[in-house]
């Protein structure tokens, strides 16, 4: 079945260092892989999103990259700020028959000052 | 630009009772979409509207949820009886055209069953 896998569970840096997250898909069929911000007790906030004819994508500090191959993304983070501190979510589309996103099960990033 | 409206933020019930969830569509958004997020993990879907149609349900426990969406714009989500294994975040999401593009949260309702 369809499948998200995200790692690490949980992540602390020191404030100015950089933040790697993880995810691995299973649906080869997948197109679509945004990466959402979760603050405590609000929905969470898309934040960067690739389609999969796209190997790499940059905003200011955030940055994303896709390895439709070996069927993996990872969000990048550098310069953290302690406003950085949530948990992140991946997620990926389903088939493409279908709309739905599949989402991994989080990393709550902790930013050190 | 208004973000997406969700109401109840919190609720609390004991089982066997019935609740309702009510949501509010970024304006001209003509998906939108339920999802059930247990603590400690992400979102799940439950159901997926394209304006008035539903595209996508197949995760809806139907023996006690149901859902609609009125004249393509708000719409509810109703639990009837609740389980204890229902307590969860309740969030709403509506994007701006098809496909699961660009899906923009609300705050979500917080349900606990007792």
């Amino acid at each position: 079945g369809e499948n998200v896998e995200q790692h690490p569970s949980t992540l602390s840096v020191q404030e100015g260092d950089s933040a790697v997250i993880k995810c691995t898909y299973s649906d080869s069929a997948s197109n679509y892989f945004p990466w959402y911000k979760q603050e405590l007790g609000k929905g969470p906030q898309l934040i960067i999103d690739i389609r999969s004819n796209v190997g790499e994508k940059k905003d200011q500090r955030i940055a994303v990259t896709l390895n439709k191959t070996a069927k993996h993304f990872s969000l990048h983070i550098t310069e953290t700020q302690p406003e950085d501190s949530a948990v992140y979510f991946c997620a990926a589309s389903g088939s493409q028959s279908s709309y739905k996103l599949i989402f991994g099960s989080g990393t709550r990033l902790l930013v050190r000052p | 630009e208004a973000g997406v409206a969700q109401s109840p933020r919190y609720k609390i019930i004991e089982k066997r009772q019935s609740v309702a969830f009510w949501c509010n569509p970024i304006s001209g958004h003509a998906t939108l979409y339920w999802y059930q997020q247990i603590l400690g993990q992400g979102p799940k879907l439950l159901i997926q509207f394209q304006n008035n149609g539903v595209v996508d349900d197949s995760q809806l426990p139907k023996d006690r949820f149901s859902a609609e969406r009125l004249k393509g714009v708000d719409s509810t989500l109703k639990i009837q009886p609740a389980k204890l294994e229902d307590s969860a975040v309740y969030l709403c999401a509506t994007g701006p055209g098809t496909g699961p593009y660009e899906q923009y949260f609300g705050p979500g309702t917080r349900l606990t069953v007792t």
